[in-house]
């Protein structure tokens, strides 16, 4: 069964530094989506992604966080200069179709910034 | 604004009983409706989806959950827990444009 795949699965790094995260989607899916999770705390969505360009972000995605799809696989989630609350797990998935019918979870990469 | 409660953090029963876990959400017309399971280390797996129709919709893993419109619930059941079910499992909601709103989680242990 085709599955999206995320890498790295842990990550340190140190306050201000950039990180990125990568993702590789489903191969014939289109909508591209970010989520994580503060340990402890519920899934949220931080944006989601189609035809190369945001569909929809949340509060959380400010300035400091961007996604690119820079060639034809990977999908990747940056943040610029990472501050201590953005150490949570980041989860990647992939929907063949717009409406969210079913959206496919990588494993999750796992930030901890000290 | 849309909202997803489970007002269950953590769940423990006996292998083989049954399991009930609840699901509230709150939004204005008919959502899609999700529910997840997380396997430690693993990513979210998804069990059934309801979107319309008939309201008890099967999963995977001999998942099933019933939508009740008037109740603004989503509960997933199994009627035999095994303990390989052992995990969290997510409610999650969304408005029919992609992005999935989720509960808090509930976490299920299964006792031998």
């Amino acid at each position: 069964e085709p599955e999206v795949t995320q890498t790295p699965s842990h990550q340190v790094t140190q306050m201000g530094q950039e990180v990125i995260l990568r993702c590789v989607p489903i191969s014939n899916h289109l909508y591209f989506y970010w989520y994580r999770q503060i340990l402890g705390q519920k899934v949220e969505f931080l944006v989601s992604f189609y035809n190369n360009e945001i569909s929809e972000k949340s509060e959380i995605f400010d300035d400091q966080f961007s996604v690119e799809r820079p060639d034809g696989s990977n999908f990747t989630l940056k943040i610029r200069s990472t501050k201590l609350e953005d150490s949570a797990m980041y989860f990647c998935a992939s929907d063949e179709g717009a409406w969210g019918e079913t959206q496919y979870f990588g494993p999750g990469t796992r930030l901890l910034v000290l | 604004a849309q909202s997803v409660t489970q007002p269950d953090i953590h769940i423990t029963v006996s292998e083989g009983a049954s399991l009930e876990l609840r699901c509230n959400y709150s939004y204005g017309a008919t959502p899609y409706l999700f529910w997840y399971v997380q396997s430690p280390g693993q990513g979210l797996q998804l069990l059934l989806k309801y979107f319309s129709g008939d309201t008890l919709v099967q999963g995977i893993k001999g998942f099933e959950a019933e939508f009740k419109r008037s109740q603004s619930s989503f509960n997933l059941r199994k009627p035999s827990v095994h303990w390989s079910d052992a995990a969290e499992y997510f409610c999650a909601v969304n408005n029919q444009g992609g992005k999935l709103i989720f509960g808090q989680g509930t976490e299920l242990s299964v006792k031998p």
